[in-house]
């Protein structure tokens, strides 16, 4: 089991560009989060996703932010056009049902300059 | 979501038992109690969760309140490799209930 995969691992990039962070969840799990990671904010739930329909959006900061889930085995993370303060960490995860445990990515960590 | 109090730091030394506290008064009778645990530049990893009899799994152990206010993770041997934040998150297992909500956690250090 190669666990949930995010792509890519670091994202550097100029204020104003388009950012894609894309996700892979573990195969048989069908619901899948993404969250963000800042040191003021800690972990923020920003969308979630069952049977590949985005559930509850409500964390999502922005418009700018965009999140969608094609299929089971694939999930991308949209921001444009990107800014400074959305650099942080960003992590999917992925579950059976949002009932048992839930395992994270390990993360992409955007800055934007 | 019903809230929960953590130490904000906690330090043990290796090799020995940790305890960590949770309380979480306002807990409802549908609200599973969840561990997770965060090394350095990694993503959460589960823990362990329960809701109202104590657990243990490779981990960890949780032991759970009789009134359910309160919880305590336990790491029965700790090692360089525990030095993490720990985070108590209480989850609705109603159906639909989906969100797991991160608070500050307790960041513990293990001396060598």
């Amino acid at each position: 089991d190669a666990g949930v995969i995010q792509s890519p691992r670091h994202e550097v990039t100029e204020m104003g560009q388009e950012v894609t962070l894309r996700c892979k969840p573990i195969s048989g799990h069908n619901s899948l989060f993404w969250y963000r990671q800042t040191m003021m904010r800690g972990l923020e739930l920003l969308i979630y996703f069952n049977n590949n329909v985005p559930i509850d959006d409500s964390g999502m900061p922005e418009d700018r932010f965009s999140a969608k889930m094609p299929n089971a085995s694939f999930s991308t993370l949209k921001i444009q056009p990107s800014e400074p303060r959305d650099s942080a960490v960003y992590f999917c995860a992925s579950s059976r049902d949002g009932v048992y445990g839930y395992t994270f990515g390990s993360g992409t960590r955007l800055t934007v300059v | 979501d019903a809230k929960t109090t953590q130490p904000n730091s906690m330090e043990s030394n290796e090799e020995e038992p940790v305890h960590l506290p949770c309380n979480h008064s306002t807990i409802s009778g549908t609200d599973y109690i969840h561990w997770y645990r965060q090394l350095p530049s990694q993503g959460p990893e589960y823990v362990i969760h329960g809701l109202t009899s104590n657990v243990n799994n490779r981990m960890a152990s949780l032991a759970i309140a009789e009134d359910r206010k309160s919880s305590t993770l336990i790491l029965h041997r700790a090692t360089l490799r525990d030095a993490a934040v720990y985070y108590c998150i209480l989850k609705d297992s109603g159906a639909g209930s989906y969100q797991l909500t991160f608070g500050k956690g307790t960041k513990l250090s293990v001396i060598p």
